[in-house]
């Protein structure tokens, strides 16, 4: 079946320091893969949606230049968190598909990013 | 815009007791429903899958029901098992606009 790896799972940071975070398909092509914020006991929030060589679409409130999306290749997206706070500490996750979903998204293992 | 509900929030029951998860969506207009389990600090295990033209899908156990016409989507568990224990969260996928909306999930407690 279709496997997202997500990279790290864990990371802790200073104040002001930035985090990238990975996520690959590892078996198939995504043409879209979404990047998710969760808080505790809270369901998804969906931050953005990025596709293969195209700028990724930002949801009302998430601040682009704060989170830096990537996605270079049909199998790899990146998360940059710049200038993390500690407000920024979160579970992300992501998410890739193909094709309008077709066979439903899978998800990655998530990462914890705590900044102290 | 697409809004996703999942009553209850929360659910406990005893082992062996069949499980009944609702989900209902404002817009009929979706391309699929997904159903996830999430387990506390993991990520999502893709349960079901179900395409607007199906009415069902059944993965042992489990087994997700389709309902475009009312909005609703309904996983059944049978006979549960604490291992079922987790937050169950429903997903519809809309093609337009390219986005997977959830719900707020259920956290479901199976007790020995």
């Amino acid at each position: 079946g279709a496997v997202v790896s997500q990279h790290p799972s864990r990371v802790i940071c200073k104040s002001g320091t930035s985090v990238k975070i990975e996520c690959r398909s590892l078996d198939f092509q995504a043409t879209t893969m979404f990047w998710y914020r969760q808080f505790p006991k809270q369901s998804l929030m969906l931050m953005a949606t990025s596709n293969e060589g195209s700028k990724a679409t930002y949801e009302q409130g998430v601040e682009k230049d704060k989170f830096l999306i990537n996605h270079a290749s049909l199998t790899l997206s990146t998360l940059t968190v710049t200038s993390a706070h500690p407000e920024d500490s979160s579970f992300y996750i992501c998410s890739a598909g193909t094709d309008r979903s077709r066979y439903g998204y899978t998800f990655g293992s998530g990462t914890r990013l705590t900044v102290v | 815009k697409q809004e996703v509900t999942q009553i209850p929030a929360a659910l406990s029951v005893p082992e062996g007791e069949n499980l009944v998860l609702n989900c209902s969506f404002t817009d009929s207009a979706i391309y699929n429903l997904q159903w996830f389990r999430q387990d506390p600090g993991k990520g999502l295990t893709s349960l079901l899958l179900i395409q607007s033209s199906q009415r069902e899908q059944t993965s042992g156990r489990l087994n997700a029901s389709l309902d475009k016409s009312s909005g609703r989507s309904t996983l059944y568990i049978a006979a549960s098992q604490p291992g079922d224990s987790a937050t169950y969260l429903c997903a519809g996928y809309k093609a337009a606009g390219n986005k997977l909306t959830f719900g707020g999930g259920t956290r479901v407690l199976v007790k020995p």
